[in-house]
C-alpha cells in the first residue's frame, strides 16, 4: 500500500507555543489530504481537508485561526497549532486518499502534549 | 451531514468464539464502508471494506455484510485469537470529491485466552 509519513512522531511544547506537523505522501501524488484528531480513548474526528493550491476545508467548530493549513505541493501538507493550550493535546492523523479509489492511507500520527 | 453510530462499545470473548462489531449510518449517499482495527499509539489499519453494491465481502476470518436499506452493516471476525484484541472502528464515506471518512466511536475487543 501507499505510504504516508508524519513529522514529528511526537512533540512536547509548552502553552502559547505554535507546533507545525507534516503529513508527506512518499508514493504518489495528492492533491487532497485529510487531518483528523483522536483524543484518548475517542474516536477520529476529521479537522479539515487540505486541498493542494486552494483554501482548506473546515469542519464545524474547528478554528481555522488556530490550526492552519498549508498544502502547497503535492506530496506535502502541513497542519500547525497556533498558540496551543493543554486541550490541544491530542493524537493527530493525516490521511491520503487514493485518486480515483476509495481506500486512503493513514499517516503514523503526532502524539502532541501542550504542558 | 453522515453520522455513524457503532455497538457495542466494549465486547470480550473467548478465544476460538466470534466477535460481531454493529454500526449505522445515517446519509443513503454514503457508498463505502471501510473497517479499522487500531493498537494503541497506531494509525488505524484497514482490515476490510465494502461498498454499496455489495451484500457482504469476506477474507479469511474477517467478513462484512451490509444492509443498504436499513442502513446498517456489520463486522464478523471468527475464531478470534488473542492477537486480535484492538480497538476497531467502522467508517462511511460517499466517495467522489466527498472521500472523507465518518468513524463510529469504535469497540474495544478483547480476546480471553
Amino acid at each position: 500500500g501507499a505510504v504516508v509519513s508524519q513529522h514529528p512522531s511526537r512533540v512536547i511544547c509548552k502553552s502559547g507555543t505554535s507546533v507545525k506537523i507534516e503529513c508527506r505522501s512518499l508514493d504518489f501524488q495528492a492533491t487532497t489530504m485529510f487531518w483528523y484528531r483522536q483524543f484518548p480513548k475517542q474516536s477520529l474526528m476529521l479537522m479539515a481537508t487540505s486541498n493542494e493550491g486552494s483554501k482548506a476545508t473546515y469542519e464545524q467548530g474547528v478554528e481555522k485561526d488556530k490550526f492552519l493549513i498549508n498544502h502547497a505541493s503535492l506530496t506535502l501538507s502541513t497542519l500547525t497549532v497556533t498558540s496551543a493550550h493543554p486541550e490541544d493535546s491530542s493524537f493527530y492523523i493525516c490521511s491520503v486518499p487514493l485518486a480515483g479509489g476509495y481506500e486512503q492511507y493513514f499517516g503514523p500520527g503526532t502524539r502532541l502534549t501542550v504542558t | 451531514g453522515e453520522n455513524v453510530e457503532q455497538h457495542p462499545s466494549t465486547l470480550s470473548v473467548q478465544e476460538g468464539d466470534s466477535a460481531v462489531i454493529k454500526c449505522t449510518y445515517s446519509d443513503s449517499a454514503s457508498n463505502y464502508f471501510p473497517w479499522y482495527k487500531q493498537e494503541l499509539g497506531k494509525r488505524p489499519q484497514l482490515i476490510i471494506d465494502i461498498r454499496s453494491n455489495v451484500g457482504e465481502k469476506k477474507d479469511q476470518r474477517i467478513a462484512v455484510t451490509l444492509n443498504k436499506t436499513a442502513k446498517h452493516f456489520s463486522l464478523h471476525i471468527t475464531e478470534t485469537q488473542p492477537e486480535d484484541s484492538a480497538v476497531y472502528f467502522c467508517a462511511a464515506s460517499m466517495g467522489g470529491s466527498a472521500r472523507q471518512l465518518t468513524f463510529g466511536s469504535g469497540t474495544q475487543l478483547t480476546v480471553l485466552p
